[in-house]
């Protein structure tokens, strides 16, 4: 079945790097997402990688692909209080149209 | 461009009232979407629309209808409110395997 699961909570202090899993298990996944919510606010794409791919950098962040393992991550180096938000991992499959699956969400707070 | 625009914005409901939610995209995408967020559930799909003219339930569709008026518009109604679907209300487009998400709608049932 289609499944995307990721840990609810994540703390980090301000300036480390944050790095946020998710783990899926249809292995037909084309695309992988990561999209971030800022309180009151709708998501937002941060970053997504194609299936073929196993690594992906775009400034502070960074997308690691391990297709063996269907395990998916979100490295954002020197955290930053603007980094508080929701962040969903989500993929979509081959042939279902444009449909997304999201994770439940995890919620990066950053402690000072 | 406004990308994906909802009203309202909040909204306030008795239990047995109606009410439409409405969503307009001026991105020229073929795919529209209705989700639902709860705390601790994530986003949960309650119809979606592939092109204009046709509409498929998602993971939650009782309790909702929908109209893909147009290219651009599509609607989302509860015809009779019911508590359980007090929660915050995304539409979403999507073109290329990316979605793009509305602001969202707070509704409160009583």
């Amino acid at each position: 079945g289609e499944d995307v699961e990721q840990s609810l909570f994540l703390s980090v202090r301000e300036g480390d790097s944050s790095v946020i899993n998710c783990t899926y298990t249809d292995s037909s996944s084309t695309y992988l997402y990561w999209y971030k919510q800022e309180p009151g606010a709708g998501l937002q794409l941060l970053t997504y990688i194609f299936s073929n791919m196993d690594m992906k950098q775009d400034q502070r962040l960074t997308v690691l692909l391990n297709k063996k393992d269907k395990h998916l991550s979100l490295r954002i180096a020197d955290t930053q209080t603007g980094d508080s938000a929701i962040y969903f991992c989500a993929e979509t499959l081959m042939n279902r149209d444009d449909k997304i699956i999201f994770g439940k969400g995890t919620r990066l707070h950053i402690l000072p | 461009n406004a990308g994906v625009t909802q009203t309202p914005k909040f909204q306030v409901l008795k239990t047995g009232q109606s009410m439409t939610l409405q969503c307009a995209q001026d991105m020229n995408h073929n795919s529209m979407y209705w989700y639902r967020q709860d705390p601790g559930m994530g986003l949960r799909l309650i119809y979606y629309s592939a092109s204009e003219g046709t509409t498929d339930k998602g993971e939650v569709p009782n309790g909702y209808n929908v109209s893909r008026l147009n290219k651009r518009e599509f609607s989302l109604r509860l015809e009779s409110a019911a508590p359980s679907q007090t929660s915050v209300y995304f539409c979403a487009s999507s073109a290329q395997k990316r979605q793009f998400f509305g602001p969202g709608t707070r509704l409160t049932v009583l």
